[in-house]
């Protein structure tokens, strides 16, 4: 069965430090996508970053970037220099069959 | 490009009430899908649409819950006989199928419909 693991409920970091969310998951398809969803309390869920996995070259959106290791089913997330609007929920999401396959998510919280 | 929007954003019922959500994807996208998510959990799939076509239903969508896309517009979700169970936010996503393969493409999100049934 796909699944997705976030081990960390919770993570604080010092505004404008460094913070690494991680996140596993379980398939045996060769060819898929990965995504990380932030969604700020009482806010829609937007897109943050997508990886696809027959790319070996990690993914980078201005602040954030993942470290993929396929072999590992492994994606974690690095937000670098932690801003105040960074603060949300993080999911880690894998493109099943038809639905996207989700992790229980990371609460991030960033300390002025 | 507006985004998915979703109506009503809140919805507060009795218990045996039925309730009706409306999601209006973005334009050219021909896939929608709806989930549901309860507080400090990932979202769920409840069903998905290409086009008018209801393609996939979720084990959790009981006979109480039916959605529909007439002419692969927007789509609606109807609970009947709301129970306190289905208290949680309902979200709905859409993305545009490229090519003749499978789900790669970005799902993006309303804001989501968020019922409590009292």
């Amino acid at each position: 069965a796909q699944t997705v693991t976030q081990s960390q409920p919770e993570m604080s970091v010092q505004e404008a430090e460094t913070v690494t969310l991680s996140c596993t998951y379980d398939t045996s398809e060769s060819d898929y996508y990965l995504f990380w969803y932030k969604q700020p309390p009482s806010r829609q869920m937007i897109l943050v970053i997508r990886q696809e996995a027959y790319k070996q070259q990690n993914a980078t959106e201005n602040r954030f970037s993942v470290n993929f290791q396929k072999a590992a089913k492994s994606f974690s997330l690095k937000i670098s220099d932690s801003q105040l609007g960074d603060a949300a929920m993080y999911f880690c999401a894998y493109n099943g069959v038809y639905q996207l396959i989700w992790g229980a998510g990371t609460k991030l919280i960033i300390k002025p | 490009d507006t985004g998915v929007s979703q109506n009503p954003r809140h919805k507060i019922t009795k218990r045996g009430q039925n309730v009706t959500f409306r999601c209006d994807p973005i334009s050219e996208h021909n896939r929608l899908y709806w989930y549901r998510q309860t507080l400090g959990q990932g979202p769920e799939f409840l069903t998905y649409f290409q086009n008018e076509a209801q393609l996939e239903k979720s084990r959790l969508l009981s006979d109480r819950f039916s959605a529909e896309r007439p002419k692969g517009s927007f789509s609606t979700l109807e609970i009947q006989r709301t129970e306190q169970g289905d208290s949680a936010m309902y979200l709905c996503a859409s993305s545009q199928k490229t090519g003749t393969g499978g789900y790669q493409e970005t799902q993006y999100f309303g804001p989501g419909t968020r019922l409590l049934v009292l």
